[in-house]
C-alpha cells in the first residue's frame, strides 16, 4: 500500500514550457486534492476532484489544468508556465462522503522551479 | 469566506517547557484536523477532532476542540527537539457533512531549543 505518490519529485522548467504533475493513490478513495505551498502562505488549493471525470476549481485555479479520468490518478497541468508558478505542489486524497470526515492524506510533494 | 488563524507563526521554545498553539476559525465547525510536516517533507495527519470537546492525545502532544469559542489547541509538554516541525491545522465548515474542501491555517513553526 503505496498511498498517495507524486511523479515527478523535481522539475526544474523555463517560461512558456508546458509539463503534467501525476498524482496516484492506492487508498480507493473518491477525493483528490491539488495544493500549493509558497513560503507564509499555508497550503492553498489549485483543483480539486470528487470522482473519476469530476473535477472544480479551488482558491488559485488560474495558470492550471487538471484531469481525472481514472479514479486513482489525478493530473495537474501547467500550459504555459510562469515564474510565478515556482512553488512546492502537493497531492492528497480523502475517503469521504455522507457522514465521512475528511481526513486528507498527502503525497511527498513536487518541486518545481520555473526559470 | 473560512478564515483560519494560527498563532503563534512562529515559536521558539526550550526542551523540557511547555507550550500551546491556538488555531481561530470563523465559521461554526465540529471538524479540525492537525497535520504536521517536517522541512522538506509532506504532510502527516495528528490528529482528527469530531465534536466540541474532543481530546486526542499522542505522547507529548495534545490537541482539542472547543467548536463554541472556534478554538482548537495543541498543547505540548516537556518539549523535546524532535518535535520541532511546521505545524497546520485545517477545518472542514460543514459539519455533519463530507465536505469536499478543509481550509488550512498558515502554520506554526515550532523550534525547540536544546
Amino acid at each position: 500500500n503505496a498511498g498517495v505518490t507524486q511523479t515527478p519529485k523535481f522539475r526544474v522548467l523555463k517560461t512558456g514550457q508546458s509539463m503534467t504533475l501525476l498524482c496516484a493513490q492506492d487508498m480507493n478513495h473518491e477525493y483528490m486534492y491539488w495544493y500549493r505551498q509558497d513560503p507564509g502562505m499555508g497550503l492553498r488549493l489549485i483543483h480539486y476532484s470528487v470522482g473519476e471525470g469530476t473535477t472544480a476549481k479551488g482558491e488559485v485555479p488560474d495558470g492550471y489544468n487538471v484531469s481525472r479520468l481514472k479514479k486513482q490518478n489525478f493530473l495537474l497541468g501547467l500550459e504555459s508556465a510562469a515564474p510565478s508558478q515556482t512553488s512546492v505542489y502537493f497531492c492528497a486524497s480523502s475517503l469521504t462522503g455522507l457522514g465521512v470526515y475528511n481526513e486528507q492524506f498527502f503525497g511527498p510533494g513536487t518541486r518545481l522551479t520555473v526559470l | 469566506e473560512l478564515k483560519v488563524e494560527q498563532n503563534p507563526l512562529f515559536l521558539s521554545m526550550q526542551e523540557g517547557k511547555n507550550y500551546t498553539i491556538y488555531c481561530n476559525y470563523s465559521t461554526t465547525s465540529d471538524r479540525l484536523y492537525w497535520y504536521r510536516q517536517d522541512p522538506g517533507k509532506s504532510l502527516e495527519s495528528l490528529f482528527v477532532l469530531l465534536s466540541n470537546g474532543a481530546v486526542k492525545q499522542e505522547g507529548r502532544l495534545m490537541a482539542s476542540l472547543d467548536t463554541k469559542a472556534r478554538l482548537s489547541t495543541l498543547h505540548i509538554t516537556a518539549a523535546v527537539h524532535d518535535l520541532s516541525a511546521t505545524y497546520f491545522c485545517a477545518v472542514d465548515p460543514n459539519s455533519g457533512f463530507g465536505n469536499e474542501k478543509l481550509t488550512f491555517g498558515t502554520g506554526t513553526r515550532l523550534t525547540i531549543i536544546p
